[in-house]
């Protein structure tokens, strides 16, 4: 599976639009690129996940570029309780095996 | 989706004891995972439990230490053996929405600390 890069944190004003960028440079054409979050104390909670073509869903968009190397997952008005760690992964849906590699995602605070 | 629960929510355990963690799913499920959170950590994949068969571990992670049982389509336990401070963590169980699928639903997750 690809690896993804993250920044490490990043803060964002409530209702502003949250940016988050992952980088997935060496992903390979049938691997779709997938977003969870962990509110603290928390499960992971799948949020949306794509595969060449941007995504909206009542969470969130995913904005994949068209080279495919890299992502950005908008949470368009921020809100105090999206403060969580966003975990951008890379998973090749054709394997069947389900696996997540999680990375360190990034800490998003959200900041009245 | 499916609503996952897991007992207990958090423990605390004294070394070289052992702990068996339950994970129960509203629904029948093929594949169930466990992972690991270690404090201040991302998730570690431990093993993926089908039902009918053995769980297929992760590179570093052993039956000896952390052996898996799965007796139905809804319901696995992970058992943390001999335990040690640096098993404390959170221990969290998911499945998939689809089979194979990378799309997973999460448990809450078991807090544990060996002292």
């Amino acid at each position: 599976d690809a690896k993804t890069t993250q920044p490490t944190s990043m803060d964002c004003a409530e209702g502003r639009a949250a940016n988050l960028p992952c980088n997935h440079s060496t992903i390979s054409g049938n691997e779709y690129v997938y977003w969870y979050r962990q509110i603290h104390s928390q499960g992971p909670q799948y949020i949306i996940h794509g595969l060449k073509n941007n995504e909206t869903n009542e969470m969130a968009s995913l904005i994949i570029t068209e080279d495919r190397k890299s992502s950005t997952l908008i949470l368009p008005h921020a809100t105090l309780r999206d403060t969580a760690v966003y975990y951008c992964i890379v998973g090749s849906r054709s394997s069947n095996t389900g696996k997540l590699i999680f990375g360190q995602g990034t800490t998003l605070q959200v900041k009245p | 989706s499916a609503v996952i629960s897991q007992k207990p929510s958090r423990d605390i355990c004294q070394r070289g004891t052992s702990l068996t963690i339950q994970c129960q799913v509203d629904s029948q499920v093929t594949m169930m995972f466990w992972y690991r959170q270690q404090p201040g950590q991302s998730l570690t994949l431990i093993a993926t439990a089908n039902q009918g068969s053995e769980a297929t571990y992760e590179s570093g992670f052993v039956i000896d230490k952390f052996p898996i049982s799965r007796p139905n389509l809804t319901f696995s336990t992970l058992t943390v053996s001999n335990m040690s401070p640096e098993d404390s963590s959170i221990y969290l169980c998911s499945v998939p929405a689809i089979p194979g699928g990378e799309t997973q639903y999460f448990g809450p997750g078991t807090r544990l600390l060996v002292l």
